[in-house]
Order: structure tokens, then sequence, then C-alpha cells
């Protein structure tokens, strides 16, 4: 079946650092991807997608790009900031959303 | 925001008790989902319905049963309540190309 591999945290920046999180998938057929963030006491957000190879998402100054020859879907952002402190997980859809576990992201002033 | 919420937003309760978590959507959208979130296993999806009436079981379903008879309720139920079912729990709905989600139900069973 289809699953999510996302890279494990925690993980502790500094502020205006660079931020990569890895997230790898397995499915069948072509599905769309998703970047989903946490923040503390609150349900999840969708904070982009792609729907096809080569496809970028990008939003609030992060980015991701459907990989389909290396089946990845890796977030990036160029300068973090204390905001950006939260949970991001990758995910998947066919008629349902496959999650990977989370990878836990602290900015630090 | 999409209007999703759910009810309670807290439960403590007991080992062997029945619980019954609310999701209530004003959008109209045919699908909605049963989230539980743990530490280290992401989200995982406990049941799903596809209209009213109309339901299937996700990847964690033992021990939760849920409900859907009108298009804005999706009701998710522990008949036995068990400490291995102390978690949050998401709502969703299903809009065009993304999942919308509540804002979690935190249970905790003693």
């Amino acid at each position: 079946g289809n699953s999510v591999t996302q890279m494990e945290g925690p993980v502790t920046l500094s502020e205006e650092a660079f931020l990569t999180i890895n997230c790898t998938y397995t499915a069948t057929g072509y599905p769309s991807l998703f970047w989903y963030v946490q923040y503390p006491g609150e349900g999840l957000q969708l904070l982009l997608k792609a729907t096809k190879a080569d496809d970028k998402g990008s939003n609030k100054g992060f980015e991701a790009t459907y990989r389909k020859e290396t089946t990845s879907f890796h977030l990036e952002k160029g300068s973090v900031q204390v905001s950006d402190s939260a949970v991001y997980f990758c995910a998947l859809r066919d008629y349902k959303l496959s999650f990977g576990a989370g990878t836990t992201v602290t900015v630090r002033a | 925001d999409a209007g999703i919420t759910q009810s309670p937003r807290h439960k403590v309760t007991e080992t062997g008790t029945p619980v019954t978590l609310r999701c209530h959507q004003t959008e109209n959208h045919r699908y909605m989902y049963w989230y539980r979130q743990d530490p280290g296993h992401g989200l995982r999806l406990i049941h799903y319905s596809y209209g009213v009436k109309d339901t299937d079981k996700g990847e964690v379903s033992d021990g939760y049963s849920v409900s859907r008879s009108k298009t804005e309720d999706f009701l998710l139920t522990l008949e036995s309540a068990t400490s291995s079912q102390t978690s949050v729990y998401f709502c969703a709905i299903a809009g065009e190309d993304e999942q919308f989600f509540g804002p979690g139900t935190r249970l905790t069973v003693l």
C-alpha cells in the first residue's frame, strides 16, 4: 500500500538558518503530495501541495518539488523564523491521506 | 477557515466506559474522516465516510465504530474505552484537493 517516510526529528535551528525536511513515498499511480503544519495546540493546516511530477508547491517561504524519479517531496525554507516552530507532516493522497510520522522543528532566536 | 468543529475538546474517562466524539461541518462536504494522532505515528485513519450512512474502515479501526446520519455530523464511538485509545482525535473533511482538519479532541482513558 501507499506509505510516506519522513525525516525523524526533532530538528533545532537558529533563526535565519536553512531548513530541509526529507520526505519519500511509496505509491501506486501518481498521488497528490502535501505538506501539513501543526502549530502547538492546533489542528493541521495545509502548507503546500503538488499534484503531478515536477510541480513545485510553495507557501510562506516554504517550497517542495514533486520528484517522481526519486519518489521524494522534500520541504525547504531558506531562512526560518521562530514562528516556524511546529510539527511538519508529509502526506500523499489517493482516496485518503497517508501521513508520515511528523518532524518537530524548533527555531531559536 | 473550513467550518469544522469537534466536541468535546477534552475528555477524561475510565477504562470500560463508552465514549462518543462528535464532528460537525458546515461545508456540506461528502467525505469525512476520523484520525488519531500519537507520537511517532503521525496521523492514522480510523474510519471514514463517503456519504450519509456510508462508512468504511481505516487502518486502525479495531475498537471504534462510526455513524453518519446527516451530512454535517460524523460520530466516533469507543464502545468500551481502553488505555491504548488515549490519544488526540482529529476529524477532517475533504475539499476538492485537500483535507481540512478540526481542532482535535484530547481523550485520556484512565
